[in-house]
């Protein structure tokens, strides 16, 4: 069965300064990957996803994240946080021939200090 | 506005009355998902449709539970007899398939509070 593990509950970053939040998955299949952002009291919206094509994958508002099957992980990263980057973020995963449904990670908050 | 829509955006019921939420998805999106996300937690896949068939269920979804797509365009998800445990935000998804590389879009979603 596929499953998504957020190593982080809680990061909190500088504005300003890199921002890594970690994300294994494991999955039978060839998995198609995402990270979707949740800011209080708004819709869940996509920052990237990966599926199949290039292992760096770059998403909005200056995010990515690297596929990497050796580790299973998929962690988003960013050159320098900004204030409005403060939200939840989470892992996702969907297995081909599942019907599409999504596996959701618990969550990574990211607080941003000024 | 040609996201995906849900409504109401917030219940509070009592234990015990029956609630419907209702969803539009982005138009000539095939398919419709609805899930429930509950504080501190990852949204959890309750069920889907492909335009107007139900496809999937999650044993999450007890039989007080259901959910239609007629036409194969908005979707209402009943609740009858709510508990209190049933007090959650309903997130409602949509997208087009074509070949497995679907992209889900989200709705803002209905929170609902039983009393």
């Amino acid at each position: 069965a596929q499953s998504v593990t957020q190593l982080d509950s809680h990061v909190s970053v500088s504005e300003g300064t890199p921002v890594l939040l970690r994300c294994n998955y494991s999955s039978s299949y060839s998995p198609s990957l995402f990270w979707y952002v949740q800011h209080p009291n708004k819709g869940l919206q996509l920052l990237l996803k990966y599926t199949s094509a290039a292992t760096l994958v770059k998403g909005i508002n200056g995010f990515e994240a690297e596929f990497k099957k050796s580790e299973t992980s998929f962690h988003l990263t960013k050159p320098s946080a900004h204030m409005s980057d403060a939200a939840e973020y989470f892992c996702v995963v969907s297995d081909v021939g599942q019907g599409g449904k999504l596996i959701f990670g618990q969550g990574t908050e990211l607080s941003v200090k000024p | 506005d040609t996201g995906v829509s849900q409504n109401p955006r917030h219940k509070i019921t009592k234990r015990g009355q029956n609630v419907t939420f209702r969803c539009d998805p982005i138009s000539e999106h095939n398919r419709l998902y609805w899930y429930r996300q509950t504080l501190g937690q990852g949204p959890e896949f309750l069920t889907y449709f492909q335009n107007e068939a139900q496809l999937e269920k999650s044993r999450l979804l007890s039989d007080r539970f259901s959910a239609e797509r007629p036409k194969g365009s908005f979707s209402t998800l009943e609740i009858q007899r709510t508990e209190q445990g049933d007090s959650a935000m309903y997130l409602c998804a949509s997208s087009l398939d074509f070949g497995g590389q679907e992209t889900q879009y989200f709705g803002p979603g209905t929170r609902l509070l039983v009393l």
